[in-house]
């Protein structure tokens, strides 16, 4: 099945440009989204990236997908501390959404 | 349009003990998934239902039970609660089960002592 890999931990300053990574095995993956936690919230979704384009745009996050490594990441322009959170990338099985582990993003000011 | 609502918000269980985890959706989304979030990990899918009256495994069921008697309502129920039931409960829906994502509610905090 599938399996969806993020690294642990991010940290940036403010006004940087951060950049989370993920990884999956699923080359049929149709959608792959990126949802954001903050702390003691659920889970919002952020953005998502159909499998047939290589980058998304939407003000501050860019999506890039590369379908032949299994690679995606978003990164974030101009880094708040209001971005502090942890962030899941996830790809769609079957049936249901596969979720990385999770990347905790520390923006310091 | 509340989207996803989950009652309770913390709940603290005695070993043994049993609870049931309420989830409701008001968008007419005929998937409904349970996670479970521990410390510092991912999430984990418990049960997932993509439809009425059809309901199906995820990576962790052992120790949880659900039904899905009408398309709003996916309670998760807990019987003989146990420490390692400890967690963050999280349920979510969605309409066509990919595509437009998924809509979390904002979880349940469950501690069994």
């Amino acid at each position: 099945g599938e399996d969806v890999e993020q690294s642990l931990f991010l940290s940036v300053r403010e006004g940087d440009s951060s950049v989370i990574n993920c990884t999956y095995t699923d080359s049929s993956s149709t959608y792959l989204y990126w949802y954001k936690q903050e702390p003691g919230a659920g889970l919002q979704l952020l953005t998502y990236i159909f499998s047939n384009m290589d980058m998304k745009q939407d003000q501050r996050l860019t999506v890039l997908l590369n379908k032949k490594d299994k690679h995606l990441s978003l990164r974030i322009a101009d880094t708040q501390t209001g971005d502090s959170a942890i962030y899941f990338c996830a790809a769609n099985g079957f049936q249901k959404l596969v979720f990385g582990t999770g990347t905790r993003l520390l923006v310091s000011p | 349009n509340a989207g996803v609502t989950q009652t309770p918000k913390f709940r603290i269980l005695k070993i043994g003990q049993s609870m049931t985890l309420q989830c409701t959706q008001d968008m007419n989304h005929n998937y409904m998934y349970w996670y479970r979030q521990d410390p510092g990990m991912g999430l984990k899918l418990i049960y997932y239902s993509v439809g009425a009256g059809i309901t199906d495994k995820g990576e962790v069921p052992n120790g949880y039970n659900v039904s899905r008697s009408t398309t709003e309502d996916f309670p998760l129920r807990l019987e003989l609660a146990a420490p390692s039931q400890t967690s963050v409960y999280f349920c979510a829906s969605s309409y066509v089960g990919e595509g437009k994502g998924y809509t979390f509610g904002s979880g349940t905090r469950l501690t069994v002592v």
